[in-house]
This record gives structure tokens, C-alpha cells and sequence, in this order.
């Protein structure tokens, strides 16, 4: 079974650019989800899909931020347009739907964005 | 405020001796406590979870965690280090109306001398 995977693995863009982060949970995981790593600080919390429904956004830093899963299977994170405090490692996630409660998330390897 | 504190950045051991990583929580009532492992170039892992009963949690890799309410403490340990085990190590606890949301603490960078 594939794991949860994403694309790209690093990514270095100007300030004030466009970039795009995609990532393919686990088949058959309806919760997917989205954190990023500042460089030093700690792993936070971005967002939460349950299918193609955000579930829980309040992680989302501001509307320079879009997520997105149309049809319920692949996400993308759109940043537009990215400033300098946006470079960290975004991770992605997925999981069950509560199976036996035990609230498991498979994470992928992330992507590491350098903004210039 | 509610919060997940690991407090050491960074802890080197020497293979096959012990280990003791250090997780304290700060929440109102017991929450739900996960350890997850980062190993370079791969995604976090989960090692090993908590939701209530015996207080002594078993992983993968020979990992165990204590949970110590007393403490608000859940202690990742491992009786003999492997090179192999250096990585990156984070306490998680899952908040939010479907536990969705993981707390991280900040992570503890585990180097293991041959």
C-alpha cells in the first residue's frame, strides 16, 4: 500500500510568487490534513478535509493560504503570494475515518518551501 | 495556556546504552498522547499512542512511554539505543471536536555515537 505522498519535495521561490503544493493521501483515507514546520519551532497545524469538506481551517495562517481537494482525493496548497515567513517544511496527512479510535495519521516525507 | 513541552532540543547517547525522552502536557482534563519518530528524508511516524488504561504503552522498535498523570508527564524510553534510532522525536496531542488537530511539541534531535 502506496503511503501518503507529496510534490515536490523542495521548492525555492521569490517573494511575491505563486507556488502550488500537492499531495496524494493513503487510497481510501476521507481525512486529510496539513501542517507546517517553521525552521526552530515546533510542528502547527494548517487545516483538516473530511473528503472534499474543510473540516477545521482554524490553522490557516492568512488568505495568502488556499487549500483545495476537489473530488475528495489529492489536496493542493496554493500560496499566493508567498512571503519570506512562509518557507518552512508543509506537511500532509491522512487518515481513517475513526477506525477503532485511534485517530492515526500517515504522514507524508513534506515539502520543504525556500522563499527568497 | 494548553500546551506540549519537550524540553530537551537535543540529546546524544551512546549505542546500547538507555534513553528517556521527556514529554509534559498542559491540558485541563487527561488528553489522548501520541510520540511520533521522523527519521531524515522520511515522514513522521507514529511510535506509540495513549487513550487510557494501563499507563505503560508498548510501541514499535522497542519504544515504550509511561503515561505519569501526577507528572503531566508521558516519557518516551528505550532500554537500548541502536544507531539506527537517531531521529528526530515528537510528542503529540490530539485537540479539536474529532481529535483531527495534533499539538506538536517542539521535538527532540536524538544522535547516537557508535
Amino acid at each position: 500500500e502506496a503511503g501518503v505522498t507529496q510534490f515536490p519535495s523542495h521548492s525555492v521561490i521569490e517573494k511575491g510568487q505563486t507556488v502550488t503544493l500537492r499531495c496524494d493521501p493513503i487510497s481510501g483515507h476521507d481525512n486529510l490534513y496539513w501542517y507546517r514546520r517553521v525552521m526552530g519551532k515546533e510542528i502547527k497545524f494548517l487545516l483538516h478535509f473530511v473528503k472534499e469538506s474543510k473540516q477545521d481551517e482554524s490553522g490557516m495562517p492568512n488568505n495568502r493560504f488556499l487549500a483545495e481537494r476537489t473530488g475528495g482525493t489529492y489536496s493542493t496548497l496554493k500560496v499566493q503570494p508567498a512571503e519570506l515567513e512562509d518557507s518552512g517544511v508543509y506537511f500532509c496527512a491522512s487518515s481513517q475515518v475513526n477506525p477503532g479510535n485511534s485517530y492515526e495519521q500517515y504522514f507524508g516525507p513534506g515539502t520543504r518551501l525556500t522563499v527568497t | 495556556a494548553q500546551s506540549v513541552t519537550q524540553p530537551d532540543i537535543h540529546i546524544t547517547v551512546s549505542e546500547g546504552a538507555s534513553l528517556e525522552l521527556r514529554c509534559n502536557y498542559s491540558y485541563g482534563a487527561t488528553p489522548y498522547l501520541f510520540w511520533y519518530v521522523q527519521s531524515p528524508g522520511q515522514g513522521l511516524q507514529l511510535l506509540l499512542k495513549y487513550f487510557s488504561g494501563d499507563t505503560l504503552v508498548q510501541g514499535i522498535k522497542g519504544f515504550e512511554a509511561e503515561f505519569k498523570r501526577s507528572q503531566s508527564s508521558f516519557n518516551l524510553r528505550k532500554p537500548s539505543v541502536h544507531w539506527s534510532d537517531a531521529a528526530e522525536y515528537f510528542c503529540a496531542v490530539p485537540r479539536g471536536s474529532t481529535l483531527g488537530r495534533l499539538y506538536f511539541g517542539r521535538g527532540t534531535q536524538l544522535t547516537v555515537w557508535p
